[in-house]
């Protein structure tokens, strides 16, 4: 089984309505973080966890929010989903107090399509 | 915005050459990692270099880091078809608890 795992994996959908992604990892990782990929843009971090208790938001968090349901589990809600949120979102986890360098490991992402 | 800029944007190679890509960063950093993405798919982990390293080796990966340059660079030697992806760099900022910052990557296509 795969270990960051993300639900689901497409999902088209028109404007106005809401949308959550979820994501679930089995590595048992502290920290958790929401991107979403754009042609030509790369990666851009929406929301990030680095504990149950904690929420940060990154570089593109307007129009997102997410959940921290517990150590293993971190979903991302779209509340009113518009065009320009279609995009491939990839949810990641990562261990600092095991490398104290913050590898990163990745879901197989979620493709987001926005009518 | 983003800290990394990789270059070239796109590399297209023959199977067996060497394949260089290059990422400058504009703030001190803890570590720089390098990250592979086939097309569709979620990144996959390659090489981590702390910013105390200058050269780092993983079978046919070799990363160089440049501290005075902000610059890093990673080698793929004797390429293969399956190398073909897209590679991003990535860092960790010197401040301590923060996330990862990418760079928009640099797409390499290798031709048998």
């Amino acid at each position: 089984d795969a270990d960051v795992t993300q639900t689901p994996r497409n999902r088209i959908t028109k404007t106005g309505k809401r949308i959550m992604l979820e994501c679930s990892q089995t590595k048992g990782h502290d920290r958790m973080y929401w991107y979403r990929q754009d042609p030509g843009l790369g990666l851009r971090l929406i929301y990030y966890s680095f504990d149950v208790k904690d929420i940060n938001k990154g570089e593109i968090s307007d129009g997102y929010s997410v959940s921290r349901q517990a150590q293993a589990k971190f979903s991302l809600s779209l509340e009113s989903a518009i065009p320009n949120q279609t995009a491939l979102y990839f949810c990641a986890t990562s261990d600092l107090r095991a490398s104290g360098m913050n590898e990163q490991f990745f879901g197989p992402g979620t493709r987001l399509t926005v009518l | 915005s983003q800290q990394g800029e990789e270059d070239p944007q796109a590399l297209s190679i023959q199977e067996g050459e060497n394949a260089t890509m290059n990422c400058s960063y504009k703030t001190s950093i803890n570590n720089l990692q390098w990250y592979r993405q086939n097309s569709g798919r979620g990144l996959v982990h390659l090489i981590l270099i702390r910013s105390n390293e200058r050269e780092k080796h993983s079978g046919r990966l070799r990363v160089t880091l440049d501290t005075s340059k902000k610059s890093s660079s990673l080698l793929i030697t004797a390429s293969r078809a399956a190398d073909t992806a897209s590679y991003f760099c990535a860092t960790v900022l010197n401040s301590g608890n923060t996330p990862l910052v990418f760079g928009k990557g640099t797409r390499l296509s290798v031709i048998a």
